[in-house]
């Protein structure tokens, strides 16, 4: 069993829809992470949050807009997206950011865009 | 930019048989990890390899770290069905982010 929970698990959302995905876990980790991961391929970097401030947007469209409320919950926020946007989204955390340390993955939120 | 491959992309044995992914990066890396993510499943840490030459054992798993810190195993002996799913590679330089392999994916006959 994951300690990383997401929620939806699975999510079916329109091109004018606006939806969020979210992240909780209580392993007083203070790096949380969003990944994207299309089938049969590896997981993208999107977003890190280290003690609770964005310090790495890897170039991702605006329509994906990440918040973290504090340091147990990370949510993405969709808006406009486009088919080709549907994937397996995946939440992580760290226990503090510094890069090289192991990450513990959530279950993820499997996205349909329509 | 940094890369790092992994190959092969897919491997299928018999059960009983032994596997190896190879991972190698076009940079030095500060540490490799390795996941493995079971079909419908999310990717789980395996181990982390830190230290120039390191070999490290999990039951029939075994990890190593090149000498130049460019390139990476991991060997399965004896596999078995549960040994199924999709292994990853990932690396890092010093302060930069993790870099995830494409990854291999095992299958596994009984």
């Amino acid at each position: 069993d994951t300690e990383v929970t997401q929620t939806p698990k699975h999510l079916v959302m329109g091109m004018t829809n606006k939806k969020s995905l979210k992240c909780e876990q209580h392993m007083g980790h203070r790096a949380m992470y969003w990944y994207k991961q299309k089938a049969k391929k590896p997981p993208e970097l999107m977003f890190v949050y280290s003690y609770e401030k964005l310090s790495i947007n890897e170039s991702v469209p605006s329509r994906f807009s990440p918040e973290c409320p504090n340091s147990s919950l990370l949510n993405l926020h969709l808006h406009a997206l486009q088919p080709e946007d549907s994937a397996l989204y995946l939440c992580a955390s760290s226990q503090d950011g510094t890069r090289s340390e192991k990450l513990f993955f959530g279950s993820g939120t499997q996205l349909s865009v329509l | 930019g940094q890369q790092v491959m992994q190959i092969p992309q897919y491997q299928h044995v018999q059960e009983g048989e032994d596997f190896t992914t190879y991972c190698n990066s076009s940079t030095t890396l500060s540490n490799i990890q390795w996941y493995k993510q079971r079909p419908g499943g999310h990717p789980v840490f395996l181990i982390q390899l830190v230290k120039s030459g390191e070999v490290k054992k999990q039951k029939r798993l075994t990890f190593q770290f090149g000498e130049a810190k460019k390139n990476s195993s991991l060997h399965i002996t004896a596999t078995q069905t549960t040994d199924v799913g999709t292994y990853f590679c990932a690396g890092n330089q010093a302060g930069t982010a993790l870099i995830f392999g494409k990854g291999t994916t095992l299958s596994v006959s009984s």
